[in-house]
C-alpha cells in the first residue's frame, strides 16, 4: 500500500505544452506539499495546503497552479512548459501543519524538450 | 529566506567507518530533522529533533539538535553499503527548509 503516490512517475513533453502531476495520499495526513528537485538535488518548497487551504506559495511562477479537490489529494498543473521546469516534482504529506515529519512520494522526472 | 549550509557535499568511505555531517542556519529552527534519499526515491525521514541540546539514535545513527537552535549533526557509526544516498538536513520553521545534500559513497 503506498502511502504517497504520484502519477506519472515520468514525464516528457515540448515547450509550451500544458501537464499535469498527480498526487495522493491513504495516510489521514492534513498537509500536503509539492517540492521542486533541481539537478543538483536542492529541495525547494513550492506550495503547502493544509486541510484544502493554501498556506504556502514561494516565489512559483504563475503557470503553476496547485488545486486540492480533497485533503487526500494534491495535483499540480503546469501551463506553459518551459525548458527550465525540467526536474523532479516531490508530492508530500504530514500529519498535521507545523510539523516537518514529511513523508514523499517516489517523485515525477519532468523532462521538458 | 532561512538558509541552511550543509557539509561535506560528498564523503567517499570505506564500509565500517564512521561518517559525520553537520548543518548550520543563520536562523533559528524549533525542529532539525535528518532525511536520507535514494536513487529514483523521495526523500524518507530518519530522525527528528524538538528541543535544543536533544541527542537521539536510531540504530547506527546519531544527531544533534545543536544548543544555539541554529546547527545539528548526523553521525553514522559503522557504515555499511546500504547507507548510501544523500542525506538532507532540514529545518522547520515557519516552514521546512533543507540543506543541499550530502552525498555519501561506501565503498565494500
Amino acid at each position: 500500500d503506498t502511502a504517497v503516490s504520484q502519477t506519472p512517475k515520468y514525464l516528457v513533453t515540448q515547450m509550451g505544452n500544458d501537464k499535469s502531476i498527480k498526487c495522493e495520499q491513504n495516510l489521514g495526513h492534513d498537509t500536503m506539499y509539492w517540492y521542486k528537485q533541481d539537478s543538483k538535488k536542492f529541495l525547494k518548497i513550492m506550495f503547502s495546503y493544509n486541510n484544502k487551504e493554501l498556506i504556502i506559495n514561494e516565489t512559483v511562477p504563475n503557470r503553476f497552479s496547485p488545486k486540492s479537490p480533497d485533503k487526500a489529494h494534491l495535483n499540480l498543473h503546469i501551463n506553459s512548459l518551459e525548458l527550465g521546469d525540467s526536474a523532479v516534482y516531490f508530492c508530500a504529506s504530514s500529519p498535521y501543519w507545523g510539523t516537518g515529519e514529511l513523508f514523499f512520494g517516489e517523485g515525477s522526472r519532468l523532462t521538458v524538450l | 529566506g532561512q538558509q541552511l549550509n550543509q557539509s561535506p557535499q560528498s564523503m567517499f568511505i570505506q564500509e565500517g567507518e564512521d561518517v559525520s555531517m553537520n548543518c548550520t542556519s543563520s536562523s533559528i529552527f524549533n525542529t532539525w530533522l535528518w532525511y536520507k534519499q535514494e536513487p529514483g526515491e523521495g526523500p524518507v525521514l530518519l530522525i527528528a529533533l524538538y528541543k535544543a541540546g536533544e541527542l537521539t539514535s536510531n540504530g547506527r545513527l546519531t544527531a544533534q539538535f545543536g544548543i544555539t537552535r541554529k546547527d545539528s549533526f548526523l553521525n553514522i557509526s559503522a557504515s555499511i553499503p546500504s547507507d548510501v544516498g544523500i542525506y538532507f538536513c532540514a529545518g522547520h520553521g515557519r516552514d521546512m527548509r533543507f540543506g543541499a545534500g550530502t552525498r555519501l559513497t561506501v565503498k565494500p
